[in-house]
């Protein structure tokens, strides 16, 4: 079972608010991926971090989004000014060796 | 674009076996073939991985061809807490970012 924390579990924002999730990795997993799952099932890959260090974003990441891994602190997804088309769930990961382990997700709602 | 292809959807009645395929036609020799299962509100859940020929955990077991073409993941005994959605993801984790991949998955129906 994964150890993954996610949080909040549920957001709630108006379009052009600041949205602010949290995770939390594995011990001991130095990449954190983050993933947006729209509400058709949809992955997207949005970033990805070893150790403090950005591996791999995409374009969206780099306008609105931004992410975050400090050490000895949670990680961080942070979308600037949400619009109604970054409601989605939003997946933390962790890895070590190859396979990804999964936080429950954060539930982000803009109003 | 997602690199595999699975049948969208399988119904199986609790104790049986299922068996998942899963097509990557165009797999690499630097991937790797990776297994996960999600239900409603939580994130994907892994289950098992491998490269070549036979594998198997506690959890299923994962039959590779020959040719590296076919996966097949098979399921023992399925339980209603089998029923997920589950998805084939192949990818090369020798790059250092390894993101997934997911396609549509198949949704697997458990009944009692």
């Amino acid at each position: 079972n994964s150890k993954v924390i996610q949080t909040p579990r549920y957001l709630v924002k108006g379009q052009g608010q600041k949205a602010k999730m949290r995770c939390i990795p594995e011990k001991g997993h130095p990449v954190v991926f983050w993933y947006q799952q729209n509400k058709n099932n949809e992955f997207k890959f949005l970033i990805n971090f070893q150790n403090q260090e950005v591996l791999q974003q995409i374009d969206m990441t780099e306008k609105r989004f931004s992410a975050e891994c400090p050490s000895n602190s949670p990680c961080s997804l942070e979308i600037q000014s949400s619009e109604a088309g970054d409601s989605a769930l939003y997946l933390c990961a962790s890895s070590l060796r190859g396979e990804q382990y999964f936080g429950p997700g954060t539930r982000l709602t803009v109003l | 674009l997602a690199k595999t292809t699975q049948p969208p959807s399988m119904e199986a009645y609790e104790g049986q076996e299922v068996n998942v395929s899963c097509s990557h036609t165009n797999i690499a020799t630097s991937e790797y073939i990776y297994w996960y299962r999600q239900v409603p509100h939580q994130g994907p859940q892994f289950i098992i991985q491998g490269y070549k020929d036979y594998v198997v955990n506690e959890v299923a077991s994962l039959f590779i061809s020959a040719d590296r073409k076919l996966s097949t993941l098979s399921l023992p005994w399925v339980s209603l807490r089998d029923a997920a959605v589950y998805y084939c993801i192949v990818t090369d984790r020798s790059s250092g970012s390894w993101q997934l991949i997911f396609g549509s998955g198949t949704q697997l129906t458990v009944m009692p």
